[in-house]
């Protein structure tokens, strides 16, 4: 079984705040790396396609990073806005049409 | 451009009996992934379909299958429903789902199975 882990599990923070979360993910036999973001009554959302070592993408207020070696990516968002409320998740793909999905960072930005 | 659709919506089942849910893919897109998701757990990766293919599978059991028809469209099916079935699956589609592409989702077909 591939273990694919998001933390925290839920996050509160104030509008304004700037805040990080994680994803880990085996460091072998990496392909890619996808963010979602998943607001309440919607679908997931793709934010970014991550394939390579020390990737930097950025949208926005949001950014996220990649390192494979070490099996981890962040993912920033600076001075949080209550619209950024959702969960937020990352997938983990070995293989080209074969990814895994983490539990997801919850985030509640209150205005 | 219509996005991903997935029909029913919502659907009530009983133990034992079969489910069949259906996925209309983005326009042009031929890949299509189907995922699980129960409460406290991530997406889980049931399969995933091109060229009306099974190009990749989960660790689900038989009773999950599916199939992709020859203008994309992807049906999959549960049968003998069993109570922790009960779930929201949804399905995602991309052209190929190679290199740096990403998936749509669609709304997702919640379950519940009594």
């Amino acid at each position: 079984i591939l273990n694919v882990e998001q933390s925290p599990q839920s996050l509160h923070v104030q509008e304004g705040d700037s805040t990080n979360f994680t994803c880990s993910f085996p460091s072998s036999n990496f392909y890619a790396l996808h963010w979602y973001r998943w607001e309440t009554a919607k679908s997931p959302e793709a934010l970014f396609v991550m394939t390579l070592n020390g990737d930097e993408k950025k949208k926005g207020r949001i950014s996220a990073t990649l390192n494979t070696k070490e099996g981890y990516s962040y993912l920033y968002i600076k001075g949080s806005q209550p619209e950024d409320s959702a969960t937020y998740l990352c997938a983990f793909g070995n293989n080209f049409n074969k990814f895994y999905f983490g539990s997801g960072t919850k985030l509640n930005v209150k205005p | 451009k219509a996005g991903v659709t997935q029909t029913p919506r919502y659907l009530i089942k009983t133990r034992g009996q079969q489910v069949t849910l259906s996925c209309s893919p983005i326009s042009g897109h031929r890949s299509v992934s189907w995922y699980q998701q129960t409460p406290g757990q991530g997406l889980q990766f049931l399969f995933e379909y091109f060229s009306e293919t099974q190009r990749n599978k989960g660790n689900f059991p038989g009773r999950f299958s599916g199939r992709q028809f020859s203008n994309s469209r992807s049906e999959m099916n549960v049968s003998t429903l069993e109570l922790g079935d009960s779930a929201l699956y949804l399905c995602a589609s991309s052209l190929e789902l190679a290199d740096q592409e990403t998936q749509y989702f669609g709304p997702g077909t919640r379950l519940l199975v009594l």
